[in-house]
């Protein structure tokens, strides 16, 4: 199993709609978990931290489920511009080092 | 403004040539990283830095160098012993522990 998995899609979604992608990590020690977007040919840019009770930004709502070991990433309301792929990254219990997911990919079509 | 910053933003590479890669920041981050991402993959960790004058191989080293004399800089050398150097490569730097990790805009190095 990997130690980030995610499903690469692409996810294709009108816009307007609501989308969600899941992240499973197999390492039960993990401590912090985060949400990044990566545009074509760009570097990858933090999206939002995911904290244990759920947090929201916006249109974008996160949720960490340990029992389970997943996170996900819930897109409302997609724009155009929400076009991108999104890394899941864990970070383990040693040292600074991230686990980076393989990305989902997400087009939002008009 | 603080940040990442790579340079160059293109590279070439001759065969049998070893070639460095800049990263400086000024985010006074103790740790940073250096990726490589291959097209249509995911961020593979080829040697990180906690503190100055440290620094561990990450899942795919060989091939590659690093020096850490400075805080705010951590350079990255491909040498010819990297028989496919080709890819897109990320710089990062974290506060800490449990951090996220902060991204440059990347160096793209290609083979002549």
């Amino acid at each position: 199993r990997k130690e980030v998995e995610q499903d690469p899609g692409p996810f294709n979604v009108p816009e307007g709609a609501t989308v969600a992608f899941n992240c499973t990590y197999s390492n039960s020690a993990s401590q912090s978990f985060f949400w990044y977007r990566q545009d074509c040919r760009k570097e990858p840019k933090l999206l939002m931290s995911v904290y244990s009770s759920g947090n929201e930004d916006g249109r974008f709502t996160a949720q960490l489920n340990r029992a389970s070991q997943y996170i996900s990433l819930l897109i409302r309301d997609s724009k155009l511009s929400d076009s991108a792929t999104y890394l899941c990254v864990v970070n383990h219990n040693a040292g600074n080092m991230l686990t980076f997911g393989g990305g989902t990919r997400l087009m939002v079509k008009p | 403004d603080g940040g990442i910053t790579q340079s160059p933003k293109y590279l070439f590479r001759k065969e049998g040539q070893n070639v460095t890669l800049s990263c400086e920041q000024n985010l006074n981050h103790d740790a940073m990283y250096w990726y490589r991402q291959d097209p249509g993959q995911g961020l593979r960790l080829i040697y990180y830095s906690q503190i100055v004058n440290d620094f561990q191989k990450g899942d795919i080293a060989e091939g590659y160098s690093v020096s850490r004399e400075k805080k705010e800089s951590f350079p990255l050398t491909v040498t010819s012993a990297q028989k496919n150097p080709t890819a897109f490569y990320l710089c990062a730097s974290s506060m800490g522990q449990y951090q996220p990790q902060h991204f440059g805009d990347g160096t793209r190095l290609s083979i002549l």
